[in-house]
């Protein structure tokens, strides 16, 4: 069963760019989460879409979006890219919602450098 | 922002020791898990523990779970090289399913 799987391993913007990040989650998996990993900052959650809908959002500014497509993968797009959204962009997916106890499956992520 | 504390935030032991972290965390929670990190690549599910239970074993690992306390214990036992990983633990509360993780412990085995 293949796992999480995120394109691009490596993306490198400027400051103001806009940079869009992919995210297949396991089959079967309709949940999709995603996080950041940021130097200093530790893992934060970002967003979580489940059958199409955003469902939760974590503290980060609207350049910040994304969506969830009808075969459950994502994409995560950051608009006016700052020096300081360089992190690993970690996705993560499971099959059930809602408070299943179910752990999440995470993907090798995508780093984010911005110059 | 995180939701509590692993402790201690770095590990070095030698081959064959056991290696044992801990967690201490804020709100009521679903469950804890605890993950794995080698050098910034993605997490690895190691272990879920509900928050009704106390105990739970996985091979070479033992989780304990103190809601009283807010804490928990992740114990390795028998260290290999290939544990060298930064761990964490996460709770999963009951704010819609995120994940609210620690700072981590980064774990050194030694051969």
């Amino acid at each position: 069963e293949a796992g999480v799987t995120q394109s691009p391993t490596h993306l490198i913007k400027t400051r103001g760019q806009q940079a869009t990040l992919r995210c297949s989650p396991i089959s079967g998996h309709t949940s999709v989460y995603w996080y950041q990993q940021a130097l200093g900052l530790g893992l934060q959650f970002l967003l979580w879409y489940d059958e199409g809908e955003e469902r939760n959002r974590g503290n980060f500014p609207p350049r910040f979006s994304g969506r969830q497509f009808p075969n459950y993968s994502s994409e995560l797009n950051v608009n006016a890219l700052e020096l300081e959204d360089s992190a690993l962009y970690l996705c993560a997916s499971t099959w059930v919602a809602w408070g299943s106890n179910q752990p999440q499956h995470f993907g090798d992520g995508t780093r984010l450098s911005i110059l | 922002s995180q939701q509590g504390e692993e402790d201690p935030q770095a590990l070095s032991i030698q081959e064959g020791e056991n290696a044992t972290m801990n967690c201490s965390y804020k709100t009521s929670i679903n469950n804890l898990q605890w993950y794995r990190q080698n050098s910034g690549r993605g997490l690895v599910h190691l272990i879920l523990i509900r928050s009704n239970e106390r105990e739970k074993h996985s091979g070479r690992l033992r989780v304990t779970l103190d809601t009283s306390k807010k804490s928990s214990s992740l114990l390795i036992t028998a260290s290999r090289a290939a544990d060298t990983a930064s761990y964490f633990c996460a709770t999963d509360g009951a704010a819609g399913n995120k994940l609210t993780f620690g700072g981590g412990t980064r774990v050194l085995v030694k051969p």
